[in-house]
């Protein structure tokens, strides 16, 4: 049973635009939540985290808003650029050490 | 170096040869990880270890799996008895200390069993 769902395998946005990549979880005991980047044949690169205590959290061009009530979490990237291009994975933590991923997003941003 | 380093990048073996990963963590960090990556899919926790201690591992899929960090600081996977559905891409991450810190992760070695 997924407990971090990604639901949109994919996302196409044009340069300029905002681009908005959602995630929801099922597990009360995750209390913090992260975002990661991912490009073929790399590793997964921490992009921006945020914690239960708080609902958004804001780093550049990138904002993370939480919403426990939902559980539900979003990334919004503005604007979006070219290089923004990469599988995006959500990642849970909370009740142990290990973090909990969905199966990731692909976002294609546009010139 | 300021990343964690993995070797070898790919790996090819055959069923039933033992394999072995090697994870190098950013100096000082004090949390190791292991996940395995299917195609198509997140990445999925096999182990964790603060300093020597491997305190979880619960993640593991078999007996033929087994980790070790002997020294605290370069952590090995290995894989004995290798089966096709080991064939995946295995990552290390590494966190400053437990709790809620990010883990970094490093690119991987792409393991292909024949």
């Amino acid at each position: 049973d997924q407990q971090v769902k990604q639901n949109s395998p994919s996302l196409s946005v044009q340069e300029g635009r905002i681009s908005i990549l959602n995630c929801d979880y099922t597990n009360s005991m995750f209390d913090y939540f992260l975002w990661y980047k991912k490009y073929p044949a790399e590793g997964p690169t921490f992009l921006i985290s945020i914690s239960s205590i708080k609902d958004k959290n804001e780093d550049g061009r990138f904002t993370v808003f939480l919403n426990k009530s939902a559980k539900h979490l979003s990334l919004h990237i503005v604007p979006s650029q070219p290089g923004d291009s990469a599988v995006y994975f959500c990642a849970a933590q909370g009740g142990s050490e290990k973090l909990v991923f969905g199966k990731g997003m692909k976002l294609t941003v546009n010139p | 170096g300021a990343g964690v380093s993995q070797s070898p990048r790919y790996k090819v073996a055959k069923r039933g040869q033992d394999v072995a990963l090697r994870c190098d963590p950013i100096s000082g960090h004090v949390s190791l990880f292991w996940y395995q990556q299917a195609l198509g899919q997140g990445p999925e926790f096999l182990t964790y270890f603060q300093n020597e201690a491997q305190l979880d591992k619960s993640g593991l899929p078999s007996d033929r799996f087994f980790a070790e960090r002997p020294e605290g600081s370069v952590s090995t996977l290995k894989i004995q008895r290798t089966q096709q559905e080991d064939s995946a891409v295995y990552l290390c991450a590494s966190s400053y200390r437990g709790g809620n810190q990010p883990q970094h992760f490093g690119d991987g070695t792409r393991l292909s069993i024949l």
